[in-house]
């Protein structure tokens, strides 16, 4: 089955500091890569999404990049404030089946 | 929209238990999942179905597990006899059948078998 690595476990940066946040998967029949942040205590919410057909999306200061060849994406988050602290997920599926996750990257936000 | 809906919140049992969590998906969506997650797993797929069929339960970690869905507006995942290592915060997200599509998830059920 798919296997996905997510890297750091932890990124501290400084405020208005950009962050980036990397995954590997495994299968290349993957192809729907979607990012969740998680608030303690609360769901997983997605920010942002990527499908195989495209290189890179941005959304605000969010984007997603995706290398389909080497089976990595990223996660790039410019200009940080302290709400941007959170654990970050990313995931991958193929189709319409169920996500495999990262581990999660716990992001911290110095003021 | 109501979002996907969880009950309980919280559920405190002892092991031996019968534990039923429940989901209620966004209306129209005809694809539900199940994940639960822990700190040593992180975030792990149970089982999911599609209009109203479970097409894959290969996460359900033993028969204890085992989960229903009646009707496109209603899912159970109940776990019969509870362990201790069943406590976790259990989620359950929805979408519509298509391809690449975004999950949603609910608010979970945060289970503690004592």
């Amino acid at each position: 089955g798919e296997n996905v690595e997510q890297h750091p476990s932890t990124l501290s940066v400084q405020e208005g500091d950009s962050a980036v946040i990397k995954c590997t998967y495994s299968d290349s029949a993957s192809n729907y890569f979607p990012w969740y942040k998680q608030e303690l205590g609360k769901r997983p919410q997605l920010i942002i999404d990527i499908r195989s057909n495209v290189g890179e999306k941005k959304d605000q200061r969010i984007a997603v990049t995706l290398n389909k060849t080497a089976k990595h994406f990223s996660l790039h988050i410019t200009e940080t404030q302290p709400e941007d602290s959170a654990v970050y997920f990313c995931a991958a599926s193929i189709r319409a089946d169920g996500l495999t996750f990262g581990k999660g990257t716990h992001l911290i936000i110095q003021p | 929209d109501a979002g996907v809906i969880q009950s309980p919140r919280h559920e405190v049992t002892e092991m031996g238990q019968e534990v039923t969590l429940r989901c209620k998906p966004i209306s129209g969506h005809n694809s539900l999942f199940w994940y639960r997650q822990t700190m040593m797993r992180g975030l792990e797929l149970l089982i999911y179905f599609n209009n109203n069929v479970p097409i894959d339960d290969s996460g359900m970690p033993e028969d204890r597990f085992s989960a229903k869905m009646p009707n496109a507006s209603f899912s159970t995942l109940k776990i019969q006899p509870s362990e201790p290592r069943d406590s976790a915060v259990y989620f359950c997200a929805s979408s519509l059948l298509q391809s690449n599509q975004p999950q949603h998830f609910g608010d979970g059920t945060r289970l503690s078998i004592l």
